[in-house]
């Protein structure tokens, strides 16, 4: 049963456009998501997160949107740059607990 | 800040051989740290969570006594694969987690274990 769903596996984008990460969940138990992004053969870096009583969170680039009703979250990355290249994870946890629920990732490939 | 170390980054051993790999954070004490293993173009599937000073939990059809882990202080974590054999082959990682609820996690780089 996978709880924490990325429909999409890749993602090529041109540099300097917006690059639109996709990801939904269906335990509406969720109350905290996290993005992380992932090169090869490393572990994963934390980018972004955000609580389920807001529904936006930015930092630079990165912007985080959750869409409760729909169960759906995404990840907008803005201007888009080669370094950002990598498989970008989302994972999700419930409420009282550490344990995070990651997704399947979706290989992003920014282009010059 | 946040930075999590893993070693070693990569091992390949005969069967029958255990494996020890540490985890350290090296700038902030975790309370809790956790186990990860991931298999080529799948999710980070978790193994274990473990907080200092007492006995990790196991996830379902993980087995605790082929994977030995032991959380002795709030800046290490050690994962003990026993009598590995070729389907141990992959790729862990382990990730650790200050206090506070609301904390993400931080990710060391992997071990990549390869079993002959």
């Amino acid at each position: 049963d996978q709880q924490v769903k990325q429909n999409s596996p890749s993602l090529s984008v041109q540099e300097g456009r917006i690059s639109i990460l996709n990801c939904d969940y269906t335990n509406s138990m969720f109350d905290y998501f996290l993005w992380y992004k992932k090169y090869p053969a490393e572990g994963p870096t934390f980018l972004i997160s955000i609580s389920s009583i807001k529904d936006k969170n930015e930092d630079g680039r990165f912007t985080v949107f959750l869409n409760k009703s729909a169960k759906h979250l995404s990840l907008h990355i803005v201007p888009s740059q080669p370094g950002d290249s990598a498989v970008y994870f989302c994972a999700a946890r419930t409420l009282n607990t550490d344990k995070l629920i990651f997704g399947t990732g979706t290989r992003l490939q920014v282009f010059p | 800040g946040a930075v999590v170390s893993q070693h070693p980054s990569w091992v390949i051993c005969k069967s029958g051989t255990s494996v020890k790999i540490e985890c350290r954070s090296l700038d902030f004490q975790a309370t809790t740290m956790f186990w990860y293993r991931q298999f080529p173009k799948q999710s980070l599937m978790l193994m274990a969570t473990s907080n200092e000073g007492s006995k990790a939990t196991y996830e379902q059809g993980v087995e605790k006594d082929k994977f030995l882990i032991n959380h002795a202080s709030l800046t290490l974590s050690t994962l003990t694969v026993t009598s590995a054999h070729p389907e141990d082959s992959s790729f862990y990682i382990c990730s650790a987690q200050g206090g506070g609820s609301i904390m993400p996690q931080h990710f060391g780089d992997g071990t990549r274990l390869s079993i002959l």
